[in-house]
């Protein structure tokens, strides 16, 4: 019974290049969350999505990122014209719609823009 | 916004050892987690609470969802080397606010040989 599957688990990207983040669910799962994780710090809420619906996008950046789950496939995060301040690791999670509070993350994508 | 106070930061243990740390917030949670993370890893849940006052075990680790709905513990009896790591507590909003994790900052368990 797989976990949630995150690729790339490092990715390197130059300033002003774009950066796309997958992330399918544990099998039965149909709520997506990503986080972003700061070095020595816990992880922060981005956007909530269901299959083709943002939910909540209230810790997205406003600018440059974007997110999407589409009926077939997995969840994208996408970050536009990357910038130095956007390398950290990001985390996606899923739950049960029984059970929205109980998430279960995969094992992240490293990102560093140089 | 909310904000999560998880103490200790760090800890320095000898093996066998019991460890207790905990979480308070300023606002009030219907949902309690915690998490283990390891280096390059993501988090791994260990312990769920959806009830104020419950008390809930796994192994060694025992977790409970305070009265107050502001706080919550976590403590693990006879620490072992491969308890090394950093632990989170998670809220879920009770209200209609975000729908994601609020995280405390974690704290860093060591053990010392």
């Amino acid at each position: 019974n797989a976990g949630v599957m995150q690729n790339p688990r490092h990715l390197v990207r130059r300033r002003g290049q774009e950066a796309r983040l997958r992330c399918s669910p544990m099998k039965g799962h149909s709520h997506v969350y990503w986080y972003r994780q700061l070095p020595e710090e816990g992880l922060k809420f981005m956007v909530y999505l269901q299959k083709e619906n943002i939910i909540d996008e209230s810790g997205m950046p406003k600018e440059r990122f974007s997110a999407e789950f589409p009926k077939e496939g997995p969840s994208i995060l996408r970050i536009q014209q990357v910038v130095r301040g956007d390398s950290a690791a990001y985390f996606c999670a899923s739950s049960p719609q029984e059970k929205r509070g109980t998430q279960y993350f995969g094992p992240g994508t490293r990102l560093l823009v140089l | 916004g909310q904000q999560l106070n998880q103490s200790p930061q760090s800890m320095f243990i000898q093996e066998g050892e019991d460890v207790s740390m905990n979480c308070t917030s300023s606002s009030i949670f219907n949902t309690w987690l915690w998490y283990k993370q390891d280096p390059g890893e993501g988090p791994v849940l260990l312990i769920a609470l959806y009830k104020a006052g419950e008390l809930t075990s796994n192994g060694r680790l025992t977790a409970q969802f305070g009265i107050t709905r502001k706080d919550s513990f976590l403590n693990i009896s006879a620490s072992i080397p491969s308890d090394v790591g950093i632990y989170f507590c998670a809220g879920k909003d009770s209200g209609g606010g975000a729908d994601g994790l609020t995280f405390g900052k974690g704290t860093h368990l060591i053990i010392q040989p």
